[in-house]
């Protein structure tokens, strides 16, 4: 299965909304997670099951989706929400796969 | 408080072998499924192995399959992974992680540079 994300880019302003696409290319039904990367750090789980949002993830923070479209949506942006965003499958264990990922720049 | 801390890497020539091991804190370590994960320049983030939590049942990914293993102790509560006959595109940054398909909790990664 092949992820794809858009854009590969998207700079938005504070408090403003970022909205991000991620595709797969067969179905995955909501076996989906997204990360967020901060520059020098490890990837951080901030949902799964495509809509379900991890320990500490605030509520502004959300995911949608099913089969082979999502989105992630953070709303009220801060600083701390700059990085890059990755989309993971987890339809057929173990042959997960990444997207290529969404720099967000704040 | 859970933690995960990667060791191993370093600079090594191609066809040469390393060994990363992971070291975890804060959890029960034999009541979870654990995974290492790599992320390099070609290929962005890229899932390499798993191993069950009583070790029972491995998998690793095709494009290490025959050089790449993966191991564990519950008695120390480690992760290890022996990779022999590397490429330059093996060249990355290389986490373990927790979850059985979701990566819970990575750890902060080992740098691993193949090159002559």
């Amino acid at each position: 299965v092949i992820m794809t994300q858009s854009p590969a880019t998207l700079s938005v302003s504070l408090g403003e909304r970022a909205t991000l696409s991620c595709r797969a290319s067969h179905n995955v039904n909501t076996n989906l997670a997204w990360y967020q990367q901060r520059p020098g750090q490890a990837p951080r789980l901030l949902i799964f099951n495509a809509y379900a949002r991890a320990t500490d993830i605030p509520a502004r923070i959300s995911g949608s989706g099913s089969g082979t479209n999502f989105t992630l949506t953070v709303s009220g942006l801060q600083s701390e929400d700059s990085g890059v965003y990755f989309c993971q499958h987890y339809n057929k264990w173990p042959q997960y796969t990444f997207g290529g990922g969404t720099k967000v720049e704040i | 408080q859970v933690i995960l801390v990667e060791s191993g890497g370093g600079a090594v020539q191609p066809g040469g072998s390393l060994r990363l091991s992971c070291w975890t804190s804060g959890f029960r370590f034999n009541n979870y499924v654990m995974h290492w994960l790599r992320q390099t320049p070609g290929k962005g983030l890229e899932w390499v192995a798993v191993i069950w939590n009583d070790g029972s049942k491995v998998s690793v990914a095709e494009t290490v399959k025959g050089r790449f293993n993966i191991s564990r102790d519950n008695s120390k509560g480690t992760l290890d992974l022996q990779m022999n006959s590397l490429s330059a595109e093996d060249t990355g940054v290389y986490y373990c992680a927790r979850g059985i398909s979701r990566f819970e909790y990575w750890g902060q990664g080992t740098l691993v540079t193949v090159t002559s």
